[in-house]
């Protein structure tokens, strides 16, 4: 059984495209997280989504956007893509309180921006 | 807001030898301490945690020593192997608080067999 999930594992799109990446967990997890990890290996977390309440990080553009239809869900949407978003993204949920929060990642989706 | 600074960023051993790579934490209010491993094109894992009511605690060949007094933190490797070879990275968790963890930056660990 897959705990995290991600889609598509490789996303190849032009500069000023829309995409959008879906995550599912299947872990009863209340919280989930959105990070990029650039060519660097930096994992700089993106936004946090808590029962409703969204935790965005101020240096990410307002192309980002994340969408949450229940809690077992957390999609990313990326309006007008540019050649810097080109990194790779996982999705990650927790329990907050279980375990000190434990982070379990998704597979990563790798974007490319031509 | 928590900062999380990482040491050394890359460290290259051979095999059988130990490793150590150390984290420093600047929110005394941070009391949760997970370490990730990252092999290469896979996602992120726990490999050990400890808690500010503990000051070491051992998994086989790893453990994680605790020194809430300076706020640091370190991860220790013992007889090292070629599969040990990843991008560890540490973090700090404020438990009862926004939960959200800070990264280091991580350390690429290079086991030369």
């Amino acid at each position: 059984d897959t705990a995290v999930s991600q889609t598509p594992k490789y996303l190849v799109t032009q500069m000023g495209n829309d995409k959008s990446i879906k995550c599912e967990q299947n872990l009863g997890h209340d919280t989930m997280y959105w990070y990029k990890q650039d060519s660097k290996k930096f994992l700089k977390i993106m936004f946090s989504y808590n029962n409703k309440e969204l935790i965005i990080n101020e240096t990410v553009p307002n192309r980002f956007s994340p969408k949450s239809p229940d809690k077992a869900h957390l999609n990313l949407h990326i309006n007008s893509l540019e050649l810097g978003d080109s990194a790779v993204y996982f999705c990650a949920s927790s329990q907050a309180g279980l375990a000190g929060n434990t982070q379990y990642f998704g597979p990563g989706t790798r974007l490319t921006v031509l | 807001g928590e900062n999380v600074e990482q040491h050394p960023s890359t460290l290259s051993v051979q095999e059988g030898d130990s490793a150590v790579i150390k984290c420093t934490y600047s929110d005394s209010a941070s009391n949760y301490f997970p370490w990730y491993k990252q092999e290469l094109g896979k996602r992120p894992q726990l490999i050990i945690d400890i808690r500010s009511n503990v000051g070491e605690k051992k998994d086989q060949r790893i453990a994680v020593t605790l020194n809430k007094t300076a706020k640091h933190f370190s991860l220790h490797i013992t007889e090292t192997q070629p599969e040990d070879s990843a991008v560890y990275f540490c973090a700090a968790i404020t438990s009862g608080g926004s939960y959200i963890p800070t990264f280091g930056r991580g350390t690429s660990l290079i086991v030369h067999p």
